[in-house]
């Protein structure tokens, strides 16, 4: 059972374009976080997100808690946006038993210049 | 200000052996965690603390104990090591156990463990 589903698994672009990434999930949650991973490297949050939608720099991300959905978006794509993008939600709360995080199994983006 | 310091970053074990993945954070976060990454998969939780003196078994908890005798300290310890424990190891935490959380996790550089 995938608790997070991400889409596409996979994703070239050409240097300068928009980029989408989807996360879907049917656990309910308190907050969701997009995650980036550069090749043989560590793990970076990128964004936490409970409702609505935020702006760093050229990432965007949106979260619609209704329809149990999230989306990243690169506007302006560049080689150095290449890495993998984890979508993980949180389920519950701290102290309770089950609590815990879900991830995604990454999104991985080359952008090509 | 450190953040998540894990050592060691690369480690090759015999079948049978033990050791000890060490996680230290200096930012007096009250949650801390393990988990295991492998090719095609997410991140699987294996265990957590939400404080000193607190842990409790994530998704993939068998092979593995914890210990939080500290805030700072979560180390994560391989009784006895098998192929299938072959994976890489990130430790994160965040500041505090409210349930909405206005926090990000914080990851360390991640433990590369190969299990011959």
């Amino acid at each position: 059972k995938n608790e997070v589903e991400q889409s596409p698994q996979n994703l070239t672009a050409q240097e300068g374009e928009f980029i989408t990434i989807n996360c879907s999930y049917s656990v309910g949650i308190s907050a969701l976080h997009w995650l980036q991973q550069h090749p043989g490297g560590g793990i970076v949050s990128l964004f936490m997100l409970s409702s609505g939608k935020k702006k760093h720099g050229r990432l965007i991300a949106t979260i619609n808690i209704q329809e149990k959905h999230s989306s990243l978006h690169i506007t302006a794509s560049h080689p150095r946006d290449s890495a993998v993008y984890i979508c993980a939600v949180f389920h519950g709360r701290w102290r309770d038993t089950g609590n815990q995080f879900y991830f995604g199994t990454g999104t991985s983006l080359t952008v090509i210049p | 200000n450190a953040g998540v310091t894990q050592t060691p970053k690369f480690q090759v074990l015999k079948t049978g052996q033990s050791m000890t993945l060490q996680c230290a954070q200096d930012m007096n976060h009250e949650y801390m965690s393990w988990y295991r990454q492998d090719p095609g998969m997410g991140l699987r939780l294996i265990h957590y603390s939400v404080g000193a003196g607190i842990t409790d078994q994530g998704e993939v908890p068998n092979g593995y104990n914890v210990s939080r005798s500290t805030t700072e300290d979560f180390p994560l310890r391989l009784l006895s090591a098998a192929p299938s424990q072959t994976s890489v190891y990130f430790c994160a935490s965040q500041p505090d156990y409210t349930a909405l959380g206005s926090n990000v996790l914080t990851f360390g550089a991640g433990s590369r463990l190969t299990v011959l």
